[in-house]
């Protein structure tokens, strides 16, 4: 069965610091990755996905990046950090045949 | 681009009583999902509806798709303690990549 991984479950970190998260999935191959935050008590906004290794589709310009070095592995990375950058990071994943996405644990990032 | 819009934004029901939550988006779906948030937790996908006017049963739970597929809705009957949570329709973007996510309903339950 497929599962999927995120780690740190919680972070704490500095103005200005750098942030480097990790979402890998198993039991599946070429799967499309998709990176969102969600403020408390809101929506998901959709930040980054991918369809294949080194594809990435950025929908909101900010300070945020993401990479996929390996078929199974999705990274969100910041240089440094804004407070604005405060909130919960799902990763999720589906196949290329249906849309329904599954969403890993999740992280929640607090900038002070 | 494609809007999904679900009301209410949130709803206190008191435990046993009916709940339903609404979507509708901007253009014609292929398909819709429903996904269910526990506070604290992650979005789980619920269910998909595919086609024209469907109707699908999850034990206390009934959802539906619209004659036109633009609209869907979520009913819980006789609501308990472990229905609350946040609800989010969702539809794919004509690309497919992509979902468009409706901003949820917050269910509360009162015992």
């Amino acid at each position: 069965s497929q599962t999927i991984h995120q780690w740190p479950a919680t972070l704490v970190q500095p103005v200005g610091s750098p942030l480097s998260l990790e979402c890998t999935v198993e039991g599946t191959s070429n799967p499309n990755l998709y990176w969102y935050r969600q403020a408390a008590g809101r929506g998901l906004q959709l930040l980054f996905y991918s369809v294949g290794i080194g594809q990435i589709s950025s929908e909101v310009p900010q300070n945020l990046s993401a990479s996929r070095p390996q078929d199974r592995q999705f990274i969100l990375s910041s240089k440094k950090l804004l407070l604005s950058d405060s909130g919960f990071y799902l990763c999720a994943w589906s196949t290329l045949l249906s849309y329904e996405q599954y969403f890993g644990p999740g992280t929640r990032l607090t900038v002070t | 681009g494609q809007q999904v819009m679900q009301i209410p934004q949130y709803q206190h029901v008191q435990e046993g009583e009916d709940f339903t939550t609404y979507c509708n988006s901007s253009t014609t779906l292929s398909n819709i999902q429903w996904y269910k948030q526990r506070p604290g937790g992650h979005p789980v996908f619920l269910i998909q509806l595919v086609k024209s006017g469907e109707v699908k049963k999850q034990k206390r739970l009934t959802f539906q798709f619209g004659e036109a597929k633009k609209n869907s809705s979520l009913h819980i009957t006789a609501t308990q303690t472990t229905d609350v949570g946040t609800y989010f329709c969702a539809g794919p973007e004509t690309s497919g990549s992509r979902l468009t996510f409706g901003e949820g309903t917050q269910l509360t339950v009162n015992p």
